[in-house]
C-alpha cells in the first residue's frame, strides 16, 4: 500500500521562527490535506490541495501540492505558541472508492517562547 | 452543527471485554469513517459507510470488530474479546461526497480513547 514520508519527525522552534515540513509518498495522489491534531483532541483540517503545483495559504500557512503529485510541503510563518501540536500530511486517491485518506506519521511541533 | 460527536471519551476495560464506541457524523453527511490512532502514528483507515452501507473494510478490521450504521446516521464500533493490542485512538469522521465532485474532505471527531488492561 501506499506509504507516506513525513519530516521532520518533530521541531523545537522559538517564537516568530518559520516552519517547514514535506511529506513525500511512494506513489502519486490526487489531492493532499494538512491536519494539525492537539493533545486528545481528533485531527482538524488546516488546508487541502487538489491539483498538482497548487500553493495555498490560510493565515500564516501555506502549502504545496508538488508536481509529481508525490510530494507536499506545508510552511509556517511567524510560529506563535498555539501552533503547538502535532501536524500531519494526508494523501487521497479519486479512483479508490473508498477515499480515504493515508496519513503520514506526523510531525511534532514545539514552539519555545 | 456540533461536528462530528464521539461517545465515550475515554474507556478503560479489561482483556476479554467487550467494548461499543458511538459516532454521530455532521447530519447532511453521507459518508461516516473509522480511523485507529495508536501513538506516534498517524490515523490508519479502518473501514467506512456510505449512507447505511459499509463498503470496505481494511485488513486492520479483524473478525473481532464489526462496525453498523443502521439508519444511516449515527455508526458505532464494536470490539469483542479486547486485547492489549487494540489500546488506541478510535477517529471517527464524516463527509459529503457528491457524485463527481473531486473533493472528499473528512471532518474528524475528538476520538474515543481505549485503554485495555
Amino acid at each position: 500500500g501506499q506509504q507516506l514520508n513525513q519530516s521532520p519527525q518533530s521541531m523545537f522552534i522559538q517564537e516568530g521562527e518559520d516552519v517547514s515540513m514535506n511529506c513525500t509518498s511512494s506513489s502519486i495522489f490526487n489531492t493532499w490535506l494538512w491536519y494539525k491534531q492537539d493533545p486528545g483532541e481528533g485531527p482538524v483540517l488546516l488546508i487541502a490541495l487538489y491539483k498538482a503545483g497548487e500553493l495555498t495559504s490560510n493565515g500564516r500557512l501555506t502549502a504545496q501540492f508538488g508536481i509529481t503529485r508525490k510530494d507536499s510541503f506545508l510552511n509556517i510563518s511567524a510560529s506563535i505558541p498555539s501552533d503547538v501540536g502535532i501536524y500531519f500530511c494526508a494523501g487521497q486517491l479519486r479512483d479508490r472508492a473508498a477515499r480515504q485518506l493515508t496519513f503520514g506519521s506526523g510531525t511534532q511541533l514545539t514552539v519555545l517562547p | 452543527d456540533t461536528g462530528v460527536s464521539q461517545d465515550p471519551r475515554h474507556k478503560i476495560t479489561k482483556r476479554g471485554q467487550n467494548v461499543t464506541f458511538r459516532c454521530d457524523p455532521i447530519s447532511e453527511h453521507n459518508r461516516l469513517y473509522w480511523y485507529r490512532q495508536t501513538l506516534g502514528q498517524g490515523p490508519e483507515f479502518l473501514t467506512y459507510f456510505q449512507n447505511e452501507a459499509q463498503l470496505e473494510k481494511s485488513r486492520l478490521l479483524s473478525d473481532r470488530f464489526s462496525a453498523e450504521r443502521p439508519k444511516g446516521s449515527f455508526s458505532t464500533l464494536e470490539i469483542q474479546r479486547t486485547e492489549q493490542g487494540d489500546s488506541a485512538m478510535y477517529l471517527c469522521a464524516s463527509s459529503l461526497l457528491r457524485p463527481g465532485s473531486g473533493a472528499n474532505v473528512l471532518t474528524f471527531g475528538a476520538g474515543s480513547r481505549l485503554t485495555v488492561l
